[in-house]
């Protein structure tokens, strides 16, 4: 059964600090995407990670795949308050249902 | 075409009443998704719909629930007899086929607020 783990569960940072959230799963899959979501909102997309090394980046955000060690990560550069949210890393299964199979998500929150 | 649409957003409901919330797809998707999101946790995989039939269900989904997807367009979950716990975010996402190298990521829906009070 197909396992995804964020960490860290709780992010707490200066604004202008950097920081990556990791995104681990526990089989072969080279289908990832992660998320956002404000509080009491639904999901907002995103990156779309679809093979091994991919690399997307969208302003302070920058995610990469790394399928061989099924690892995503999820980099901020120089954080500002706006980016406080939740983050959610979700592993797509490449056979049947195709189902996302959601990480933990992270919470940050950036300081001012 | 608008995305993917929920009704109600929202939705208060005495403990044992039944509910139900509605989801319209992108009309050219055929996959339709449930997730169940409680609060502080991610979005976990209710139940999943192929056009009009039903190919997996969680054991989340107890026997209270109950999911349709009639002539594979819209698809309605309905919840008996209500408990607290069922409480939470109710997702729906619709995607295309899968195809080769083609993104069949979902798309999600607003979301039905569900409170059991």
């Amino acid at each position: 059964e197909l396992k995804v783990e964020q960490n860290p569960l709780f992010l707490s940072m200066q604004e202008g600090k950097n920081y990556t959230i990791y995104c681990n799963y526990s089989t072969t899959s080279d289908r990832l995407y992660w998320y956002r979501q404000d509080p009491g909102k639904s999901l907002e997309s995103l990156f779309v990670l679809l093979s091994n090394g991919a690399v997307k980046q969208e302003g302070r955000l920058m995610a990469s795949l790394d399928t061989k060690a099924r690892l995503s990560t999820l980099h901020i550069t120089a954080a500002v308050h706006d980016l406080s949210a939740t983050y959610f890393c979700a592993v797509q299964t490449t056979s049947g249902t195709y189902k996302y199979i959601f990480g933990t998500g992270t919470r940050l929150k950036v300081l001012a | 075409d608008t995305g993917v649409s929920q009704d109600p957003r929202h939705k208060i409901t005495k403990r044992g009443q039944n509910v139900t919330f509605r989801c319209d797809p992108i009309s050219e998707h055929n996959r339709l998704y449930w997730y169940r999101q409680t609060l502080g946790q991610g979005p976990e995989f209710l139940t999943y719909f192929q056009n009009e039939a039903q190919l997996e269900k969680s054991r989340l989904l107890s026997d209270r629930f109950s999911a349709e997807r009639p002539k594979g367009s819209f698809s309605t979950l309905e919840i008996q007899r209500t408990e607290q716990g069922d409480s939470a975010m109710y997702l729906c996402a619709s995607s295309a086929a899968p195809g080769r190298g083609e993104d069949y990521g979902y798309t999600f829906g607003s979301g039905t607020r569900l409170t059991v009070v």
